[in-house]
């Protein structure tokens, strides 16, 4: 079982530029996370999907777009990319509302905005 | 403001030593959640705890939500290498919500 696949693994951007991050999970999950994990900073919910069809905006959502192309598969789009962008990006999946019976990360993006 | 605050960052520690880490708020959860992550992995989840009071135990870990539910503990009994990682609590603010906060982690390095 793959469970949370996350691609790219390393992405270097100028400023300015734009790029999707992908993720894809084989568990039937419903629900799917990005959050974005900053030294000293714990992880910070970008955005969420609780079903598909459907996205919601978490904590720190400015400057980028999500897309819940279906069950899935939920990608993160940053359209101008800024050096305070720079971060490891998690995307995530549960079984319900919430990650209280089951919360599986993928291995991260670790992306720099030069 | 960061609502969960994690004590200590660091802690390095010989093989067999106990240790224990705190994760604090001045708000109350609904649940809470520990997970362990190891560099260039995502979080693991270890345990959730829901009810004031509760202690969890996985092996030589344990978990305890406080009474008011504004904090939790985990305390490792005969710590060792392998335990070696990032620990972060996490909690949910009210009952079924997506939006787990996360505190800022304890950095914990054991050695051999």
């Amino acid at each position: 079982n793959a469970g949370v696949t996350q691609t790219p693994k390393f992405q270097v951007l100028k400023t300015g530029q734009s790029m999707t991050l992908q993720c894809a999970q084989d568990m039937n999950h419903n629900s799917m996370y990005w959050y974005r994990q900053d030294p000293g900073m714990g992880l910070r919910l970008i955005y969420y999907s609780a079903s598909e069809g459907t996205t919601d905006k978490g904590e720190v959502p400015n400057g980028y777009n999500v897309s819940r192309l279906n069950k899935r598969e939920f990608s993160l789009r940053l359209e101008s990319a800024a050096p305070s962008q720079t971060s490891v990006y998690f995307c995530a999946s549960s079984e319900v509302r919430s990650f209280a019976r089951s919360g599986d990360f993928g291995n991260g993006t670790r992306l720099t905005v030069t | 403001t960061q609502l969960l605050e994690q004590s200590p960052q660091f802690l390095s520690i010989q093989e067999g030593e106990n240790l224990t880490v705190y994760c604090n708020s001045s708000s109350v959860f609904s649940s809470l959640q520990w997970y362990r992550q190891e560099p260039g992995e995502g979080p693991v989840l270890l345990v959730t705890v829901v009810t004031g009071g509760e202690v969890k135990k996985l092996k030589r870990l344990t978990f305890q939500f406080g009474d008011a539910r504004k904090d939790s503990s985990l305390h490792i009994t005969a710590a060792q290498p392998g335990d070696t990682g990032l620990y972060l609590c996490a909690g949910a603010r009210t009952s079924g919500t997506y939006k787990y906060i996360f505190g800022t982690g304890t950095r914990l390095k054991v050695l051999a």
